[in-house]
């Protein structure tokens, strides 16, 4: 039972494009939600989160929506750059003390230069 | 500041033998997750701990795997008899407190079972 799908395995984008990475999650008890990036031989590193009580949330060229009543949510990336080029994982929680964070399976990007 | 610190980064080990991965998680973190990626997947969680106690187990496989995280040295999975399906990466992330939101993770360590 998946319950965070990243249905896209890759996405390549031309440099300085936008790239947007797509999320779909079925458990509505989720309330927050957040993208990991990942090089190879390296650990996921937490890249911003966004909690159900906002559509939005900006860091940068960073921007993640999220659309409740759709249970989607969205990362864009603007303008992409190489050095973007990982994979990018969807996560979600129930936020208040510990929960589980379930991951997706992921979504490779590819910048090109 | 040392971050998350995994070792083995890569462990071979034949059918039938036993895999013990080490985490060593930041300083003054006190809880330590575990997650394994199998070929194609995504990260799945295994077991939460807090120094000398098992708070969630719930993703572990019943048989063969067993975590501890004593009050001295690192957190130890260790998984007996390996089987090639136990081949994957197994990442290690810590926190200051219980709030999986601010976990950090480590470079993770490959097991290859021949």
């Amino acid at each position: 039972d998946q319950q965070v799908k990243q249905n896209s395995p890759s996405l390549s984008v031309q440099e300085g494009r936008i790239s947007i990475l797509n999320c779909d999650y079925t458990n509505s008890m989720f309330d927050y939600f957040l993208w990991y990036k990942k090089y190879p031989a390296e650990g996921p590193t937490f890249l911003i989160s966004i909690s159900s009580i906002k559509d939005k949330n900006e860091d940068g060229r960073f921007t993640v929506f999220l659309n409740k009543s759709a249970k989607h949510l969205s990362l864009h990336i603007v303008p992409s750059q190489p050095g973007d080029s990982a994979v990018y994982f969807c996560a979600a929680t129930r936020s208040g003390g510990y929960q589980k964070v379930t991951f997706g399976i992921g979504t490779k990007l590819q910048v090109i230069p | 500041n040392a971050g998350v610190m995994q070792n083995p980064r890569h462990l071979v080990r034949r059918r039938g033998q036993e895999a013990r991965l080490r985490c060593s998680p930041m300083k003054g973190h006190s809880h330590v997750y575990w997650y394994r990626q199998l070929p194609e997947e995504g990260l799945k969680f295994m077991v939460y701990l807090q120094k000398e106690n098992i708070i969630d187990e719930s993703g572990m496989p019943k048989e063969r795997f067993s975590a501890e995280f004593p009050k001295e040295g690192p957190s130890i999975l260790r998984i007996q008899q390996v089987v090639r399906g136990d081949s994957a990466a197994y990442f290690c992330a810590s926190s200051p407190g219980g709030e999986p939101l601010e976990q950090y993770f480590g470079p993770g360590t490959r097991l290859t079972v021949t």
